[in-house]
């Protein structure tokens, strides 16, 4: 089955504090994943892709094949990053989780 | 006006009534996907257009009809829809189908079926 697991719901973090929103996806082939992000009256955007192995706005995330998973991390979090955030896979289209809304408050 | 643009922005409907959400992309892309977004589920796709032809259709009652006239322009046709069917409903298109997995989404449509 393809399938894409956002474990948090909510995430509430201080400003400067580390964060790792969770993801887990179960996938027979080789994966693709990408971290969506929806700001406070914006649209929902892609924020990265794991093939670009880049850091976007001080966000990465690794894949990990191991453990089916791909963590978005941030050492220091500021409030501007407070935001919706979704873990999505490219399967037969693209295959979102439910999403983690992530707070960052001072 | 550049990107993907959803009408209307809100809509009110009762169970009887007929009405058409519209997509448009200014993007120059070649596929345009239709996303229902309800609350505590994940997005889920309903349908895809590739080059104006479908190629995803994910189960989904036929109450939702899709109409890709052209590859600018996406309307999801709804009829005799369900309270159930209360969503936000989001347009998106990427270049190709499945090929960067990079989508582009309009701000949806809040339908509201009572």
């Amino acid at each position: 089955a393809q399938r894409v697991t956002q474990p948090e719901k909510l995430l509430s973090v201080f400003k400067g504090a580390p964060v790792e929103l969770k993801c887990n996806y179960s996938y027979s082939g080789s994966p693709e994943l990408f971290w969506y992000v929806q700001y406070s009256r914006q649209r929902l955007q892609l924020l990265l892709r794991h093939i670009s192995r880049e850091s976007i706005k001080g966000f990465t995330a690794d894949l990990n094949k191991g453990e089916t998973s791909f963590h978005l991390k941030k050492p220091f979090a500021q409030e501007e990053d407070s935001a919706m955030y979704y873990c999505a896979l490219k399967a037969s289209a693209l295959i979102f989780g439910k999403g983690t809304t992530l707070s960052v408050s001072s | 006006e550049t990107g993907v643009t959803q009408t209307p922005r809100h809509l009110v409907m009762g169970m009887t009534n007929k009405k058409s959400l519209k997509c448009e992309q200014h993007l120059g892309h070649n596929a345009m996907y239709w996303y229902k977004q309800s609350a505590k589920k994940p997005l889920e796709l309903m349908f895809v257009y590739s080059l104006e032809e479908r190629v995803e259709n994910n189960s989904v009652p036929s109450r939702f009809s899709p109409e890709c006239p052209n590859s600018s322009h996406l309307f999801l046709h709804l009829h005799t829809l369900q309270p159930e069917d209360s969503a936000l409903y989001l347009c998106a298109s990427s270049q190709g189908f499945l090929d960067t997995g990079e989508l582009f989404f309009g701000e949806g449509s809040r339908l509201t079926v009572l």
